[in-house]
């Protein structure tokens, strides 16, 4: 199966930086990846995915880079918000008929005003 | 509309008792998960049902049981709770298997 891990539980920065939150995975084969972030007390909210057919998408604010060759995402955020304060997830896993999203332990992003 | 419903929100058993979670969704969405999350740890895998009429193991399925009831509904079962399965539980769905997630606002069980 798939393992993905993020590399920092906790990443603390002041408000208008930008923030990095790294992941990395296991299984060379996965080929979509997916971040979601978790408020507290809420069930996690997606945010960007991307295939590994792209190294890189972006959003609003938000940009999702993958390395396959070294098998790592990031999840960049522009001008951090204290909104932005959460935990965030990468997920990813194989398309196709065994695709089951696994999912990191997450890194909580703190946002000082 | 309503997204992913989970009931109850919060729940205090005894060990050895049974309960049901419920979980309903209205995006009309084939696919749907249950999932446990402990302090400090990622979301893991309990049961997930890829399309109605069907359901999965995932990655720690033991001590539960599911229900596809239809298309809108994916029941999670705890026959004999465990004080290990104290967590906070929620379900999820997505339109196919390989699409994103939606996940509901959980359910905070505790098991004395």
């Amino acid at each position: 199966g798939e393992s993905v891990g993020l590399h920092l539980p906790t990443l603390s920065v002041q408000e208008g930086d930008n923030s990095i939150i790294n992941c990395a995975y296991s299984n060379s084969a996965s080929d979509y990846f997916i971040w979601y972030k978790q408020e507290s007390g809420k069930g996690p909210q997606f945010i960007i995915d991307i295939r590994s057919n792209m190294d890189k998408r972006q959003g609003q604010r938000v940009t999702v880079l993958l390395n396959k060759t070294v098998k790592h995402l990031s999840l960049q955020i522009a001008a951090t918000q204290p909104g932005d304060s959460a935990v965030y997830f990468c997920a990813g896993g194989t398309e196709g008929g065994s695709y089951i999203p696994t999912f990191g332990r997450g890194t909580s992003l703190i946002v000082h005003p | 509309n309503a997204g992913v419903t989970q009931t109850p929100k919060f729940q205090v058993l005894k060990t050895g008792q049974s309960m049901t979670l419920q979980c309903a969704q209205d995006m009309n969405h084939n696919s749907m998960y249950w999932y446990r999350q402990d302090p400090g740890m990622g979301l893991r895998l309990i049961y997930y049902s890829a399309s109605e009429g069907t359901t999965d193991k995932g990655e720690v399925p033991n001590g539960y049981n599911v229900s596809r009831l239809n298309k809108r509904e994916f029941s999670l079962r705890l026959e004999s709770a465990a004080p290990s399965q104290t967590s906070v539980y929620f379900c999820a769905s997505s339109i196919g298997r390989t699409e994103k997630l939606f996940f509901g606002s959980g359910t905070q069980l505790s098991v004395l």
